[in-house]
């Protein structure tokens, strides 16, 4: 079982560009959902998806978009790019979203916005 | 949405047992305690979680206090891997929907061989 996988691993862009970012979730799992973690602080919670829908989502902008397909992947979408959307984004998966269920998490991307 | 408090940093030494504590005195009665800790240049990974009744997994125990305000997670003998950030979160009730989970700052612990 390969786990959460996320591509690429690092991205350097510059400001006003945009970037797309994936996310292959772990076998059987359905549900994924993205993070933002900044330097020295803990991951924010960006948005959740579920059968293909935008389910929940934190206080991000709307620059911030996401898609997921019918094989369960993702993807994250930042257009705009400003210097304060560098960091660590991370991508989560699980099975339906209940208290009980565990996440699992990919090693994130690192993204630098120059 | 319900919030933690953690110690910034907490130090052992190896091969000891560690007790990080995590006070939600706003805690709800559906809310779960859910620990993920988060290894050097990986993503969180889960520890293990409960409701009322203390727990125990191969990775870890969590004890909970009887009026559901605080809580202790127990690495009964820490080794060097185990130095990581570790989060304490509610999950579920106040919350609101459970797919998500909100991170503090955690307690980054550090394991002295």
């Amino acid at each position: 079982d390969a786990g959460v996988t996320q591509s690429p691993t690092h991205l350097i862009k510059t400001r006003g560009q945009q970037v797309t970012l994936r996310c292959s979730p772990k076998s059987g799992h359905d549900t994924v959902s993205w993070y933002q973690q900044a330097l020295g602080q803990g991951p924010q919670f960006i948005f959740q998806y579920y059968e293909e829908e935008e389910r929940q989502r934190g206080n991000f902008p709307d620059r911030f978009s996401g898609h997921q397909f019918p094989n369960y992947s993702s993807e994250l979408n930042v257009n705009a790019l400003l210097l304060g959307d560098s960091a660590l984004y991370l991508c989560a998966s699980s099975y339906v979203g209940t208290p009980t269920e565990k996440l699992f998490f990919g090693s994130g991307t690192q993204l630098s916005v120059l | 949405d319900a919030k933690t408090t953690q110690p910034n940093s907490m130090e052992s030494n190896e091969e000891e047992p560690v007790h990080l504590p995590c006070n939600h005195s706003t805690i709800s009665g559906t809310d779960y305690i859910h620990w993920y800790r988060q290894l050097p240049s990986q993503g969180p990974e889960y520890v293990i979680h409960g409701l009322t009744s203390n727990v125990n997994n191969r990775m870890a125990s969590l004890a909970i206090a009887e009026d559901r305000k605080s809580s202790t997670l127990i690495l009964h003998r820490a080794t060097l891997r185990d130095a990581a950030v570790y989060y304490c979160i509610l999950r579920g009730g106040s919350s609101g929907n459970t797919g998500k989970l909100i991170f503090g700052q955690g307690t980054t612990l550090q394991v002295k061989p």
